[in-house]
């Protein structure tokens, strides 16, 4: 199947990091992305990973991904009020169709 | 990356017209895609838009329903035909960039509501 979960919710304070999930099912993936959606807004590109790579680092952002458990996680290090927001993360079964997971809602708090 | 826009940014209609949604991108690109995100939902693909031959639809999408226009790299249009209030969601196209890897960036999308 193609179902790509993540947790709904995620609250956190203020500096602190966060970690948002991400489980997938198609181990054909070439690339899996994070993508960012503010209110009213349209998705932002946030980062993704090639699936031959364990991890990639882009300023405060760290994504890992374990190709064998299909698992796939952001976190957000020093998390501020503006990263408030709804993540999706996607994968790529073929080079150009992105599969989206449900979405988690981070919500920072002072 | 490309710079996507979208008119209309959103719209009211009523049950049992249509609405064609245009989307351009300020950059030739070969693959255009049109997504629809439900409220509350993720993004779903409806189809994939390709210059020059016909729109290759998902499952449980269909071209009397959904016709899309894709005269040149520049420029598509996804009609929603025959509306019901269950249409009601953002419709948004997106491009695929190679730049180091496949990224696809996304318009800022159009807000249907049918009443």
């Amino acid at each position: 199947g193609e179902d790509v979960e993540q947790s709904l919710f995620l609250s956190v304070r203020e500096g602190d990091s966060s970690v948002i999930n991400c489980t997938y099912t198609d181990s054909s993936s070439t690339y899996l992305y994070w993508y960012k959606q503010e209110p009213g807004a349209g998705l932002q590109l946030l980062t993704y990973i090639f699936s031959n790579m364990d991890m990639k680092q882009d300023q405060r952002l760290t994504v890992l991904l374990n190709k064998k458990d299909k698992h796939l996680s952001l976190r957000i290090a020093d998390t501020q009020t503006g990263d408030s927001a709804i993540y999706f993360c996607a994968e790529s079964p073929n080079t150009d169709k992105l599969i989206f997971g449900t979405g988690t809602r981070l919500q920072v708090f002072p | 990356s490309a710079v996507i826009s979208q008119k209309p940014s959103r719209d009211i209609c009523q049950r049992g017209t249509s609405l064609t949604i245009q989307c351009q991108v300020d950059s030739q690109v070969t693959m255009m895609f049109w997504y629809r995100q439900q409220p509350g939902q993720s993004l779903t693909l409806i189809a994939t838009a390709n210059q020059g031959s016909e729109a290759t639809y998902e499952s449980g999408f269909v071209i009397d329903k959904f016709p899309i226009s894709r005269p040149n790299l520049t420029f598509s249009t996804l009609t929603v035909s025959n509306m019901s209030p269950e249409d009601s969601s953002i419709y948004l196209c997106s491009v695929e960039e190679f730049s180091g890897g496949s990224e696809q960036y996304f318009g800022p999308g159009t807000r249907l509501t049918v009443t």
